[in-house]
């Protein structure tokens, strides 16, 4: 089964923006989706597809994908954007079906 | 409303066995796969295995593969993730989620969660 690696932890001025990247040979070949998970809370669906969001998503969130790597991009950060963030993809062996990123801690300084 | 209620919080010796659930509302819950995910404390999401309600179509991640069992009864929307003898080192937060997409076989992710079942299993 193949693997999806995150910075473990990357730090951002509130205003600024902030590119976590996710890669792996499985993202050459399909997208990952990007979870937002703050302490005591479920993950939260943010970004999927190519570049896409979910209804109540803030539009400073965006994605991307090149080669092996996919990255979530957040423009103009917030504090509340101070979180967890997971990548999750298809596996391209097939087994597991899927797979997350080992996960980036966000900060907002 | 699209929601996925869990079952509430376990406390287990090791040895005993454990069935938690997950039922859906609000949509049509044999059409979507459900998906479980462990998050050990402090560390980060593990993908399990999923399900498709619609036939019990299942398929596990290799390292969970054998160690749990993943049902569902699609009379009552409910999805279901069992133990038959749980270990200390499953001590942890599981949650249960909808994989959606355009077609069966292509998700784009999970975009419903359930609230999270804590399971501790301790002597």
């Amino acid at each position: 089964s193949s693997e999806l690696t995150q910075d473990p932890a990357v730090s951002v001025a509130l205003g600024q923006t902030v590119r976590i990247t996710c890669q792996g040979d499985s993202l050459r070949s399909y997208y990952a989706s990007w979870y937002q998970q703050k302490p005591g809370q479920a993950p939260v669906l943010v970004i999927y597809g190519k570049n896409n969001r979910p209804s109540g998503i803030p539009d400073r969130f965006s994605g991307s994908s090149s080669g092996n790597t996919a990255s979530l991009t957040i423009t103009g950060a917030q504090a509340e954007d101070e979180a967890d963030y997971y990548c999750n993809s298809r596996d391209s062996s097939g087994n597991p079906p899927y797979v997350f990123g080992t996960g980036t801690k966000v900060t907002v300084l | 409303e699209v929601q996925l209620v869990q079952s509430g919080t376990e406390v287990k010796k090791p040895g005993e066995s454990l069935k938690i659930s997950c039922k859906g509302s609000g949509y049509s819950f044999t059409n979507y796969w459900i998906g479980w995910v462990r998050q050990m404390p402090g560390k980060g999401l593990e993908w399990m295995g999923i399900i498709y309600p619609g036939d019990s179509e299942t398929r596990y991640s290799p390292s969970f593969q054998g160690q749990v069992t993943i049902s569902a009864d699609k009379s009552i929307s409910t999805a279901y993730l069992q133990w038959s003898s749980l270990k200390a080192s499953d001590t942890a937060m599981y949650y249960c989620a909808r994989h959606f997409g355009p077609s069966r076989y292509y998700s784009f992710g999970m975009d419903v969660w359930g609230q999270g079942t804590t399971v501790t299993v301790s002597s």
